[in-house]
């Protein structure tokens, strides 16, 4: 059973500020890692697909890192607004993916 | 719109009643899942399918669900004589079957109210 967790649950930041949340997932026999976002009625939709190590990629003011042999990868999201509210989800797999239970963020104005 | 679509958005049921939900997946897209997500978990993979082939269920999906992709195209997931514990979020995704970022396009979820 893969186990992937996501750090920390939820997330309270000031509009303005930066943060960022962490996901781990199982070092071995990697595929992709998955970042995606959750608004509330709303449908998820993918932020990053990352297959490298070392990789980094970036979308406006979100970016994320991944670390495959040490199993861990990391969401960034600099100069927070209250648009970014939402839950945040990384999954790990091939054609079934296996999702963390999110982090939420909240951003107060 | 050509995202993937949901419906119903929301079922209230009785126990013991079935319930069926449909997916339509973006046109071009060959794969197509369904996960399942209950309160303060991530969702949860119960099956998917290549064109009209199953190719695989998860130990979630018991005998009482059953997913169909008759022609390749929309799917549905129905469930059998349903319990309490099945209420959750049904989410459908679809992706291309040789995508290079391998991402899934999610509709909107049918949200399941067993009383």
């Amino acid at each position: 059973i893969l186990n992937v967790e996501q750090s920390p649950q939820s997330l309270h930041v000031q509009e303005g500020d930066s943060t960022n949340f962490t996901c781990s997932f199982p070092s071995s026999n990697f595929y992709a890692l998955h970042w995606y976002r959750w608004e509330t009625a709303k449908s998820p939709e993918a932020l990053f697909v990352m297959t490298l190590n070392g990789d980094e990629k970036k979308k406006g003011r979100i970016s994320a890192t991944l670390n495959t042999k040490e199993g861990y990868s990391y969401l960034y999201i600099k100069g927070s607004q209250p648009e970014d509210s939402a839950t945040y989800l990384c999954a790990f797999g091939n054609e079934k993916l296996t999702f963390g239970t999110g982090t939420r963020l909240t951003i107060i104005p | 719109d050509t995202g993937v679509s949901q419906n119903p958005r929301h079922k209230i049921t009785k126990r013991g009643q079935n319930v069926t939900f449909r997916c339509d997946p973006i046109s071009e897209h060959n794969r197509l899942y369904w996960y399942r997500q209950t309160l303060g978990q991530g969702p949860e993979f119960l099956t998917y399918f290549q064109n009209e082939a199953q190719l695989e269920k998860s130990r979630l999906l018991s005998d009482r669900f059953s997913a169909e992709r008759p022609k390749g195209s929309f799917s549905t997931l129905e469930i059998q004589r349903t319990e309490q514990g099945d209420s959750a979020m049904y989410l459908c995704a679809s992706s291309p079957q040789a995508s290079d970022t391998g991402e899934l396009f999610f509709g909107e979820g049918s949200r399941l109210t067993v009383l």
